[in-house]
């Protein structure tokens, strides 16, 4: 256990349906990230968090993407209008830094699948 | 933008043999740190390189961050097979965002 839980584990949805991800960081872990991995593939970077400010998001993800985390402590991640492309695990990750990279801790992800 | 690859994509090894992962950045790197994940798990850190040139080892693992900082390597040995799972280097630029290779699989057969 990290003790980055995320929630749901697991989501079965429709397509087109919108879904809404939590993640509930560590305590004082100011950087927040939210990453996708599909089977094979190494997780793929969404978008982060310092505190509460969002620093950056992929240039690869689409409007129907939005991520929030509101004075700094959980995050949540909604996808709207989902398609079968959008089927994977998304992970949440919490490290300590501010000004630089620390060891950062996974959640056990979400996994997604859109029907 | 900024990329990281890894090779191997797959790696076979003997029980006992040893073998290493490399990773190659299109940029200067601020830092570089490994993961592993095993088959059904999430990422588990496992080390973070800062320095040029610098060299940690973990017991049978030798971490080794390249004098440019655009290149690390993983070399691990007398391969045991509770070394299965998959390798990630994750490098960041001016301590910026992760970003993850595609990762090396390693199965050990006995």
């Amino acid at each position: 256990d990290t003790g980055v839980s995320q929630d749901p584990r697991h989501k079965i949805t429709k397509r087109r349906q919108n879904v809404t991800f939590r993640c509930d960081p560590i305590s004082e872990h100011n950087r927040l990230y939210w990453y996708r991995q599909t089977l094979g593939q190494g997780p793929e970077f969404l978008t982060y968090f310092q505190n509460e400010a969002q620093l950056e998001k992929s240039r690869l993800l689409s409007d129907r993407f939005s991520a929030e985390r509101p004075k700094g402590s959980f995050s949540t991640l909604e996808i709207q209008r989902t398609e079968q492309g959008d089927s994977a695990m998304y992970l949440c990750a919490n490290s300590l830094g501010t000004y630089m990279n620390t060891e950062a801790f996974f959640g056990q992800g979400t996994r997604l699948t859109v029907v | 933008g900024q990329q990281v690859m890894q090779i191997p994509q797959y790696q076979h090894v003997q029980e006992g043999e040893d073998f290493t992962t490399y990773c190659n950045s299109s940029t200067t790197l601020s830092n570089i740190q490994w993961y592993k994940q095993r088959p059904g798990g999430h990422p588990v850190f496992l080390i973070q390189l800062v320095k040029s040139g610098e060299v940690k080892k973990q017991k049978r693992l030798t971490f080794q961050f390249g004098e440019a900082k655009k290149n690390s390597s993983l070399h691990i040995t007398a391969t045991q097979t509770t070394d299965v799972g998959t390798y990630f280097c994750a490098g960041a630029i001016l301590w910026g965002k992760l970003q993850f290779g595609a990762g090396t699989q390693v199965v050990v057969t006995p």
